[in-house]
């Protein structure tokens, strides 16, 4: 079965740390995204990658970052974490396909507390 | 930019109602488009999608027509059971990253 696996569930971290938070799939797939959800916002999209040490902001990207130094894995790391950062964090990925026909495959979630 | 509008929830049905919970969309061009349910305490999960205009995507009793002339791509089903209570998301894919609507929260009552 094949699948994308966030690293941790439930996450608590103190205002100011840094945070990494970690994405890994077994599907051989190009692309990679990170998006956090918030209730009445659906998913808005912070990070995503094409290819191994390649990135591209998204739409939400202040006081994110990311790294991807292997295809299977693409980390989202928050440089000082803030409790406006609180949020559920879905990883997903994808085939590369111009009509994107098989969707995406998204990991099951980290939510993320900061306190 | 592109965007997604859903309806907003909670929609409240009774058991074997019909459903249906209404997109639209904003592209520039001609996207694919997507609906995601996510159950409780899980990931979202692929629904169903339609890739051109006229076309009807299905599984599990839902569908959903792309309508290219008034740009939506509403969520249907017959009759509702209990175990469809989800939040459902509508998506559009054109070129760059799947763009979300915000979501429509689904309770099915006994």
């Amino acid at each position: 079965d094949v699948k994308v696996t966030q690293s941790s569930r439930y996450l608590v971290k103190r205002t100011g740390e840094k945070v990494f938070l970690e994405c890994v799939q077994d599907m051989d797939h190009e692309n990679m995204f990170w998006y956090r959800q918030d209730p009445g916002l659906g998913l808005r999209l912070i990070y995503f990658s094409y290819d191994v040490k390649m990135k591209e902001k998204g739409d939400i990207p202040e006081g994110y970052s990311v790294s991807r130094e292997k295809k299977e894995r693409f980390s989202l790391i928050l440089e000082s974490a803030s409790t406006n950062q609180t949020s559920m964090y879905l990883c997903a990925s994808s085939l590369p396909d111009r009509t994107l026909s098989y969707g995406y495959t998204f990991g099951s979630g980290t939510r993320l507390t900061v306190v | 930019g592109n965007s997604v509008t859903q309806m907003e929830g909670p929609v409240t049905l009774s058991e074997e109602a019909f459903l249906t919970i209404n997109c639209t969309y904003t592209a520039t061009g001609y996207p694919s488009l997507f609906w995601y349910v996510q159950y409780p305490g899980e990931g979202l999960q692929l629904l169903l999608k339609a890739t051109k205009a006229d076309d009807k995507g299905s599984n599990k009793g839902f569908e959903a027509t792309y309508r290219k002339e008034t740009t939506s791509f509403h969520l249907e089903k017959g009759s509702v059971q209990v175990s469809d209570s989800a939040v459902y998301f509508c998506a559009l894919w054109e070129r760059r990253a799947l763009t979300f609507g915000s979501g429509t929260r689904l309770q099915v009552q006994p």
